[in-house]
């Protein structure tokens, strides 16, 4: 099946600092999408993007497709940024999202 | 994108119980799923549920542990059957269809602790 690897698998940060997140994945994928996951648990939808570059408030996106790889930029950040983030593909014709091994965030004031 | 309600958020449960947890979507949707996420792991797919239809299981998931049912476009259950402390873990259901205007959304989860 597809391998999906995110690093790195643990990062910390003071509050202001920036950061970049890297998900690397083996073969072809027609879907892509990026998670927060909040200390409670829920799972919170942050970007819908097979290819491209998407930007909403702080963060930013960009999935290169052709090289199998996707980043997610934080910008700024704050303490309520932590959690674990995800990203997770979906195979042409598979109809199933598989989930990275995820990367947790720890922000300090 | 669908918004998905999931009960019960959290239960403990003795061994060798089952419980049942319920997942409502608010449009119908063709596609719905039913995570584990093991503590400190990411989530693994348990299986897809089908309407009309038996669910479909991922390797190493099995009806008979983990029964599946959807009676129709908005609702499913997945049930944890005879229960064991291994199976303490974060359920999550799912539904879309990985499109933009149908992307994937989660319940809020039920976090299970079996003692």
């Amino acid at each position: 099946g597809i391998q999906v690897e995110q690093s790195p698998p643990d990062l910390i940060l003071q509050e202001g600092a920036n950061s970049t997140l890297r998900c690397n994945f083996s073969d072809s994928v027609n879907n892509l999408q990026w998670f927060h996951q909040n200390p409670w648990g829920q799972l919170i939808n942050l970007f819908y993007i097979p290819s491209g570059t998407k930007q909403n408030g702080r963060l930013s996106a960009t999935t290169v497709a052709t090289e199998r790889y996707s980043l997610l930029y934080i910008s700024s950040s704050q303490t309520t940024d932590s959690g674990v983030y995800f990203c997770a593909v979906e195979r042409w014709n598979t109809d199933k999202l598989i989930f990275g091994t995820g990367t947790r965030l720890q922000v300090f004031p | 994108s669908a918004v998905i309600s999931q009960k019960p958020s959290r239960d403990i449960c003795q061994r060798g119980t089952s419980l049942t947890i319920q997942c409502q979507v608010d449009s119908q949707v063709t596609m719905m799923f039913w995570y584990r996420q093991q503590p400190g792991q990411s989530l693994t797919l348990i299986a897809t549920a089908n309407q009309g239809s038996e669910a479909t299981y991922e390797s190493g998931f099995v009806i008979d542990k983990f029964p599946i049912s959807r009676p129709n476009l908005t609702f499913s259950t997945l049930t944890v059957s005879n229960m064991s402390p291994e199976d303490s873990s974060i359920y999550l259901c799912s539904a879309g269809s990985g499109t933009e205007y149908g992307s994937y959304t989660f319940g809020s989860g039920t976090r299970l602790t079996v003692v």
